[in-house]
Parts: C-alpha cells; structure tokens; sequence
C-alpha cells in the first residue's frame, strides 16, 4: 500500500538558520507533490507544487526539491523567523491529496 | 475574494445522531473535496464533488456521504455518529477537478466532537 513519511515529528531550530523537512514515499509514482503549512486549529495553506519533471521549485525563503528515484521530496525555510512555526504537511497529488503526517516546526529567537 | 467557508465552526453530537456539514467554495471553483482529520490517522480523503458529481471516494463507511449543489456549496452527512468519528472535518475547493493537481484552498474546518 502507499505509504508516505515526513522525516520527524518536530523540528526545533534557531532564528536565522535553515529547516530542512524531508518526505518519503514508498508504492507510489505521483506526477505531482505538494507542501502545505497547518497552524493550529485552521485549515492547511498551500505552499509550493512540483512536478516529477521538475528537479527544484523556489518562491521566497522556500525551496523544495523533488527526487523520483530516491522517492523523496526535501522542503527547505532559509533564513528561519519565528513566524515561520506551524506544521509541514506533503501531499502527493493524484485524484486526491494523499498527506504525510506533518513535521512540526518551531523556530526560536 | 472570499475564501472556503465552513459551517459550522464547531459540533458536539451525541453517538447515534446525525450530522450534516456545509463548505461554500471561494467563487469559481467547482471541485469540493472533503478530509477528515485526526491526531492518529491525520488527514484522510473522503471524497470530491466536481460538478455536482462525485467523481472519487475514499476509503470511508457508507454513512459518509455528501452532495454538491448547482452553485458549487457542498454538504456532508454523517449518520448514526461514532465516537471515533470526532474530527477536523476540511473542505477544500479547487478551480479544477483533483486530477489536474491545481492546488487545493482549504476551510477552516468544523471540529465535530461526538459524546
């Protein structure tokens, strides 16, 4: 069956520095991923979406790679603010959003 | 632009009832897709309205069901209400049907307690 993991349940990372989540997929060959961000008690909020073809994908501070032989997608926060706190969630993207768990992100100042 | 509208933001339901939830998509969109969400199982698919069609479905007990409106709202139901059914319920709205992969604008969600 499909199986999709995030690295770790939680990530506690210094102000300044970069946050590098990580998402394995096993049973699965999606043409598309994407990353969402979770605040507690709201809805999921997109960030970025890359597809099998494309290797890297940036908008802003974010960075997201995308490996379909080794399975993996990594999500990378440069430069980290506090503000930046909240759950990563990857989804891989077919006629439905199939979600991993999440990695949830504090920066501290 | 408005954003997805859930309603309502909270439920508390007592096991054996009946629930149904709404979702109003941002304007424009016609796909509707539902999640249930949970600490132990995460964000799970329910189904997804495109048209007022259902076009796929999860892996969910038959008293999990939902309809699509000629204006793109949205609507679940859930009967006979199981302690385990107590969740975030998430509406998504997308301008495309799911297998396109446009992105998904999600609801704040309606948290279904069930005593």
């Amino acid at each position: 069956s499909q199986k999709i993991e995030q690295n770790s349940e939680a990530l506690n990372i210094q102000e300044g520095k970069t946050a590098t989540l990580t998402c394995n997929y096993t049973n699965y060959s999606p043409a598309y991923l994407q990353w969402y961000r979770q605040d507690p008690g709201r809805g999921p909020v997109f960030l970025l979406l890359i597809r099998e073809n494309e290797k890297e994908k940036r908008k802003e501070r974010l960075k997201v790679t995308f490996d379909t032989t080794l399975k993996q997608s990594l999500f990378h926060i440069t430069a980290s603010q506090p503000a930046d706190s909240a759950t990563y969630l990857c989804a891989l993207s077919d006629y439905k959003l199939s979600f991993g768990a999440g990695t949830t992100v504090t920066v501290r100042a | 632009k408005a954003g997805v509208t859930q309603t309502p933001r909270y439920l508390i339901k007592t096991r054996g009832q009946q629930v149904t939830l709404s979702c109003s998509p941002i304007s424009g969109h016609r796909s509707v897709s539902w999640y249930q969400q949970t600490p132990g199982q995460g964000l799970q698919f329910l189904f997804e309205y495109f048209s007022e069609t259902q076009r796929n479905k999860g892996n969910f007990p038959g008293r999990f069901s939902g309809r699509q409106f000629s204006n793109s709202r949205s609507e679940m139901n859930v009967s006979t209400l199981e302690l385990g059914d107590s969740a975030l319920y998430l509406c998504a709205s997308s301008l495309a049907p799911r297998e396109k992969n446009t992105e998904a604008f999600f609801g704040q969600g309606t948290r279904l307690t069930v005593v």
